[in-house]
């Protein structure tokens, strides 16, 4: 079936260690996002990909990289510089902005102990 | 920028009744979409209804409607004969569909968690 994949669904990590999100999308979707989700702050767009080997900042990259060598996959970097790295990331595709409409992941859920 | 606000955290209805969930936006731009999304306790956020900003005819998807004022740039959604599957938070949101710095981007509101009670 056609869909987003993330993972791990669950990650912990030690303060100042790197950890790497997997996003892999197989709907041949164009664009690609990485979503930030704390309670009572909805989603914060970390970000984003409109095309292979390219991407741009969303509203809170600090801290943040990404790559995107592949059309199918947008994975993300939480870097040891992220001040509060503990939330839940959502990975999210869409085939255009024709539609809007975006196709989510399960997500994933960071804890750093 | 684009900024979307709900200012309901949360809200609840009873099983069979009609709730309606509130969202307003702020852009100067005239091409762009609206959403409603829904993100159930399972986590999987899934669209629930989209509106074309050019469109004045409001956009219905079985029991969900949409009043969408785009002169007081309101977007309210109306869930009709509410089930205890809706039960859910709800996201409004925007994206803008020519240039600037937002194009391309997805903004987010603060989400309202709906409860539907038997």
């Amino acid at each position: 079936d056609g869909g987003i994949t993330q993972s791990p669904k669950y990650l912990f990590r030690k303060e100042g260690q790197n950890v790497t999100l997997s996003c892999e999308q197989n709907l041949n979707h164009d664009a690609m996002y990485w979503y930030r989700q704390d309670p009572g702050q909805g989603l914060r767009l970390i970000y984003y990909s409109q095309i292979v080997n390219d991407f741009q900042k969303g509203d809170i990259a600090e801290g943040y990289s990404v790559s995107r060598e592949k059309k199918e996959s947008f994975p993300l970097t939480v870097t040891s510089a992220q001040k509060n790295p503990t939330a839940f990331y959502l990975c999210a595709s869409t085939l255009g902005l024709i539609s809007g409409e975006l196709f989510f992941g399960e997500g994933s859920r960071l804890t750093v102990l | 920028a684009q900024t979307v606000t709900q200012s309901q955290p949360e809200m609840s209805v009873q099983e069979a009744e009609t709730v309606t969930l509130s969202c307003t936006y702020d852009t100067s731009e005239n091409n762009y979409y609206l959403f409603w999304y829904k993100q159930p306790p399972s986590r999987q956020m899934i669209l629930v209804i989209r509106q074309e900003a050019y469109k004045q005819q409001n956009a219905t998807e079985n029991r969900f409607s949409v009043n969408f004022q785009k002169a007081a740039k309101s977007f309210s959604l109306k869930i009709s004969d509410s089930q205890l599957g809706d039960t859910a938070m709800y996201f409004c949101a925007f994206i803008l569909l020519t240039g600037g710095t937002s194009y391309g981007k997805l903004t987010f509101g603060q989400g309202t968690i709906l409860t539907v009670h038997p």
